[in-house]
């Protein structure tokens, strides 16, 4: 079983729509969490950290469920510049490294 | 101002040279990493470095060596390339909580 595992998609859904991703790890003991966006031929880029109570940025929510051990983000009202691969990471610990889900690509159409 | 940088954004170059990657972050972290993607778009740690130190090397040929004169830098020289490196490289740089912020990518094509 992989360490970090995420439907690769494609999401393919309409502007307006409201659109979730998860993410599994396998580590009990991990203890940070993060989603990132990647766009086509660009470096991956912070979206938001998830916290234990679950955090919102605008449209985007991150969910923690540690009893199931998975991370989701949600996406309401979807727009074309959300078309993008979203990735989670997971670290096992401060001192240690983050390992990347190979991500889940969206793309909003109009 | 750039937070991660890497030079050079594009290398070609043929089996079997040598050839160097050059990262520099001004976020004062401790804290970078090396990671390659590859064609199929997974994004693999190669290896971190924390103050200058080696702490994570993952199975990575020796023929690519880090080295990081100073936190703020960490470079990547890789020998005797294959064919099989080509790939996009990315530096990163880890903050506190480890959330991390990478440069713009290297990516290498062998011919």
């Amino acid at each position: 079983r992989k360490e970090v595992e995420q439907d690769p998609g494609p999401f393919n859904v309409p502007e307006g729509a409201t659109v979730a991703f998860n993410c599994t790890y396998s580590n009990s003991a991990s203890q940070s969490f993060f989603w990132y966006r990647q766009d086509c031929r660009k470096e991956p880029k912070l979206l938001m950290s998830v916290y234990s109570s679950g955090n919102e940025d605008g449209r985007f929510t991150a969910q923690l469920n540690r009893a199931s051990q998975y991370i989701s983000l949600l996406i309401r009202d979807s727009k074309l510049s959300d078309s993008a691969t979203y990735l989670c990471a997971v670290n096992p610990s401060l001192a240690g490294k983050s390992t990347f889900g190979d991500g889940t690509t969206l793309t909003v159409k109009p | 101002d750039t937070a991660v940088s890497q030079t050079p954004k594009y290398l070609v170059t043929q089996m079997g040279n040598d050839k160097s990657i050059k990262c520099e972050q001004n976020l004062g972290h401790d804290t970078m990493y090396w990671y390659k993607q590859d064609s199929k778009k997974f994004l693999k740690i190669m290896f971190s470095y924390n103050n200058k130190e080696l702490i994570i090397n993952e199975t990575v040929p020796n023929r690519f060596s880090p080295k990081s004169p100073d936190k703020a830098h960490l470079n990547l020289h890789i020998n005797s390339l294959e064919l099989g490196d080509s790939a996009v490289y990315f530096c990163a740089s880890g903050g506190s909580g480890d959330e991390q912020y990478f440069g713009p990518g290297t990516r290498l094509t062998v011919t």
